[in-house]
């Protein structure tokens, strides 16, 4: 099993569409999540933490469910602008010479249409 | 303010030959990373550092060399370049281990071809 697994889609939703998208992750251990963004050909940036409780930003919530080992990431109002490559990432355990290990899910591609 | 600089954007490199590709950050960041990204994979930790001075192995580090003299400039080397290191190459910086409040900040790529 992957340490993080991802649908990687496409996702092909109409503007104003909510959409959804889940990740699972293998290690129980695992202590911190987040959601970037990446943009064709560019880099990844940050979306969202996501807390224990659940938190929102706008349109956007993330969840989280430890018992099931999955986080979720949910679009309400999809824009045009919306459309990329969401990554999945968790932290998992510490690096031997310090800092965390994050583990990338492979993304799943979300494309709004008119 | 600069945020992760990386060069070049792109390279096309023959096999055996080495280069050194170059990523600075001016956010005065402990920590730093060399990803790599292929298609259809997730980001691969290649190496890391947490201070100048200091660096350690990640995921996928046969092939590659790095060194952290300043805070600011972490240098990627290949010396003996192959097609399997054929790839996207992200730098990214935090200033402390990655927690809710500090992201990863991710410069623009370089995209490597090796034939």
């Amino acid at each position: 099993r992957k340490e993080v697994e991802q649908d990687p889609g496409p996702f092909n939703v109409p503007e104003g569409a909510t959409v959804a998208f889940n990740c699972t992750y293998s290690n129980s251990a695992s202590q911190s999540f987040f959601w970037y963004r990446q943009d064709c050909r560019k880099e990844p940036k940050l979306l969202m933490s996501v807390y224990s409780s659940g938190n929102e930003d706008g349109r956007f919530t993330a969840q989280l469910n430890r018992a099931s080992q999955y986080i979720s990431l949910l679009i309400r109002d999809s824009k045009l602008s919306d459309s990329a490559t969401y990554l999945c990432v968790v932290n998992s355990e510490g690096l031997t010479g310090g800092g965390n290990k994050l583990t990338f899910g492979t993304g799943t591609q979300l494309k709004v249409e008119l | 303010n600069a945020g992760v600089t990386q060069t070049p954007k792109f390279r096309i490199l023959k096999i055996g030959q080495s280069m050194t590709l170059q990523c600075a950050q001016d956010m005065n960041h402990n920590y730093m990373y060399w990803y790599r990204q292929d298609p259809g994979m997730g980001l691969k930790l290649i190496y890391y550092s947490v201070g100048a001075g200091i660096t350690d192995k990640g995921e996928v580090p046969n092939g590659y060399n790095v060194s952290r003299s300043t805070t600011e400039d972490f240098p990627l080397r290949l010396e003996l370049a192959a097609p399997s290191q054929t790839s996207v190459y992200f730098c990214a910086s935090s200033p402390h281990p990655q927690a809710h409040d500090s992201p990863l900040h991710f410069g623009n790529g370089t995209r490597l071809t090796v034939t």
